[in-house]
């Protein structure tokens, strides 16, 4: 079974401009959640999904914010990029069953660059 | 108080040894505790998930669970060069039927031939 896929891996892009990331989910899957990932505050949860729902967020600011699709792919969406939004950006699933036993499953990850 | 709190080491540990690495939480309803690898420059690999108190062993991972003192360990037996890498312990948060995994720091793990 394919794992998470996550384009792009790389991103570069300067102060201002806004940029659309993208997660495809393991096959059956239909809970997307969305992480950052910094060296200074570790792997920060900003936002889950499920049949096309946002139903939790994280502590980030709204220019952050992200959308899913009928097929439980997902996208996330950074808008005004500042330097500090340099980061790695995790997209995991999940098969969501009513409870609380749920394995979460990693993409490899986009690195952004803002410059 | 962090949520998740772990030692961020690095912990050395020569080939062959045990490599305990440690974990305590702050919400004592939380019901599932998640263990993951990191490679430098790589993403997250789950490893061993536990929701019970007592042991779970899975191969030379051996995952420990005790909610009332909100404690979660992973021992690694054997331990090779190969397992060299960031530990991440994960605890989910369920909310009103929402999930989010909340993660301690990382114990940066060397494994020394």
């Amino acid at each position: 079974k394919a794992g998470v896929t996550q384009t792009p891996r790389y991103l570069i892009k300067t102060r201002g401009q806004q940029v659309t990331l993208s997660c495809s989910p393991i096959s059956g899957h239909r809970s997307v959640s969305w992480y950052q990932q910094t060296p200074g505050q570790g792997l920060q949860f900003l936002f889950e999904y499920f049949s096309e729902t946002q139903r939790n967020k994280g502590n980030f600011p709204g220019r952050f914010s992200g959308r899913q699709f009928s097929n439980s792919r997902s996208e996330m969406n950074v808008s005004t990029l500042e330097l500090g939004d340099s980061a790695l950006y995790l997209c995991a699933s999940s098969f969501f069953v009513a409870g609380d036993y749920n394995e979460q499953f990693f993409g490899p990850g986009t690195r952004l660059t803002v410059l | 108080q962090k949520e998740v709190e772990q030692n961020s080491g690095p912990l050395s540990v020569p080939e062959g040894a045990i490599a305990s690495l440690n974990c305590t939480y702050s919400d004592r309803g939380s019901q599932s505790f998640f263990w993951y690898r990191q490679y430098s420059g790589k993403s997250p690999e789950l490893i061993m998930s536990i929701y019970s108190n007592g042991d779970k062993e899975d191969g030379r991972f051996t995952a420990q669970l005790n909610k009332a003192s909100q404690y979660v360990s992973l021992l690694i037996r054997d331990s090779q060069p190969s397992d060299s890498a960031t530990y991440l312990c994960a605890v989910n948060a369920v909310v009103g039927g929402a999930q989010k995994l909340v993660f301690g720091q990382g114990t940066r793990l060397t494994i020394n031939p």
